[in-house]
């Protein structure tokens, strides 16, 4: 089975500061990987994902992300925050090769950039 | 563009009541979700459907049910609405039935008083 725990359901960066959003796995088998954003009122939308090729994903908006098996995690980083960053995100977990009925979203981090 | 689109977004209903959550794409895509968004749980997955007449129960379906008579469509129906299905739902769609990307649409926020 797997799970995912996203670490902090806020964070709070001013703008040009690095963000680091966390995500931890738990999986039984090797995993897809996978960030979200949702921008408020609006439905989600794909950030970036890893299924299995290279360990450091590159998504939209300067986003990306780092498979780290001995660690599990899969941390979402952006050297430089923008006001337009302010959102949701959702890491989400799911077996290679599962159908999409077994993705597993975590509990959501809430970005808040400060002037 | 191809898109994904809930009705209504807001709708403010009473307990006991049948209540219908319209979703449409146009994605041209066979695999349709129904999520609910709560604080605290981040997305649970009520019903899904892999193609036309297919329907399968996710991890919340108690009280929820879905048709899938088109590929376009995927209604969520509350037989009896309770307080506890107080929620925002959101639909989804995908290319294919591997776990892939999911396009979603904007949500439909449910009050049941």
């Amino acid at each position: 089975a797997q799970s995912v725990t996203q670490l902090g359901s806020h964070v709070s960066v001013s703008e040009g500061a690095l963000v680091l959003l966390r995500c931890n796995y738990s999986s039984s088998v090797p995993p897809y990987l996978f960030w979200y954003v949702q921008y408020p009122n609006q439905g989600l939308q794909l950030l970036l994902k890893y299924t299995s090729a290279a360990t450091l994903v590159k998504g939209i908006n300067g986003f990306e992300a780092e498979f780290k098996k001995s660690e599990t995690s899969f941390h979402l980083t952006k050297p430089s925050a923008h006001m337009s960053d302010a959102a949701e995100y959702f890491c989400a977990v799911s077996a290679q090769g599962a159908s999409t009925d077994k993705l597993i979203f975590g509990t959501g981090t809430r970005l808040q950039v400060f002037p | 563009d191809a898109e994904i689109t809930q009705s209504p977004r807001h709708k403010i209903t009473e307990t006991g009541r049948q209540v219908t959550l319209a979703c449409h794409q146009t994605w041209n895509h066979n695999n349709m979700f129904w999520y609910r968004q709560d604080l605290g749980h981040g997305l649970r997955l009520i019903h899904y459907s892999y193609g036309v007449q297919d329907t399968n129960k996710g991890e919340v379906s108690d009280g929820y049910s879905v048709s899938r008579s088109n590929t376009e469509d995927l209604p969520l129906t509350l037989e009896s609405a309770a307080s506890s299905q107080t929620s925002v739902y959101f639909c989804a769609s995908s290319p294919t039935t591997v776990t892939g990307e999911l396009f979603f649409g904007e949500g439909s926020r449910l009050t049941v008083l």
